[in-house]
């Protein structure tokens, strides 16, 4: 069965500053996405992740995937404000996406 | 325009009653979900269907049955509520990829309905 884990949980940050979340799944998986959440609200898909190497890029957020060690990174580059929010990553599994425990990212001023 | 939209938005129940939540989509997707989030935002799917097929039906208590219509709608009735199902459930849809049968893409998410069980 596939297994997500997202690190770190909690990540607090000054805007500016560069920083990286990673996304370890357990079995083989033929897709990623990931999803951003802000506080109250739904789900926005951000990027999908479809083969190895590949690098996803919009704005200040970057993801890449490396199948083989099946790892996913979202990078922030130069955090802003308003990029505060739960970040998601869903490897596809059989029939479904399996979400990791998710990152909540505060970025302070 | 909404793409996916669920009702009600807020639930407030006691314990014992039954409820239920309907979700809607206007994508032309063919394949719907609904996921239990929990108050550690733990995310976990509950039912899928796929042309008003039952495709994936989790370690759910049959308390909770899923109805779909048709394939722009997927409602979920809930019997004999409980304290522990306190949570956000969310409605989305997506369409199955070109390639695997297992493959789908994007999901596109409802706002949710945030049920508190009294």
């Amino acid at each position: 069965e596939l297994k997500v884990e997202q690190n770190p949980l909690f990540l607090s940050m000054q805007e500016g500053k560069n920083y990286t979340i990673y996304c370890n799944y357990s079995t083989t998986s033929d897709r990623l996405y990931w999803y951003r959440q802000d506080p109250g609200k739904s789900l926005e898909s951000l990027f999908v992740l479809l083969s190895n190497g590949a690098v996803k890029q919009e704005g200040r957020l970057m993801a890449s995937l490396d199948t083989k060690a099946r790892l996913s990174t979202l990078h922030i580059t130069a955090a802003v404000h308003d990029l505060s929010a739960t970040y998601f990553c869903a490897p596809q599994g059989a029939q479904k996406l399996v979400f990791g425990q998710g990152t909540r990212l505060t970025i302070n001023p | 325009d909404t793409a996916v939209s669920q009702t009600p938005k807020y639930l407030v129940t006691q314990m014992g009653n039954d409820k239920s939540i309907k979700c809607e989509q206007n994508l032309g997707h063919d394949t719907m979900y609904w996921y239990k989030q929990d108050s550690k935002k733990f995310l976990k799917i509950m039912f899928s269907y796929n042309n008003k097929e039952l495709i994936i039906n989790e370690t759910v208590p049959n308390r909770f049955s899923p109805k779909s219509p048709d394939k722009a709608h997927l409602n979920l009735h809930i019997n004999s509520l409980e304290l522990g199902d306190s949570a956000v459930y969310f409605c989305a849809s997506s369409t199955r990829t070109s390639g695997p049968p297992s493959s789908y893409n994007e999901q596109f998410f409802g706002p949710g309905t945030r049920l508190t069980v009294l």
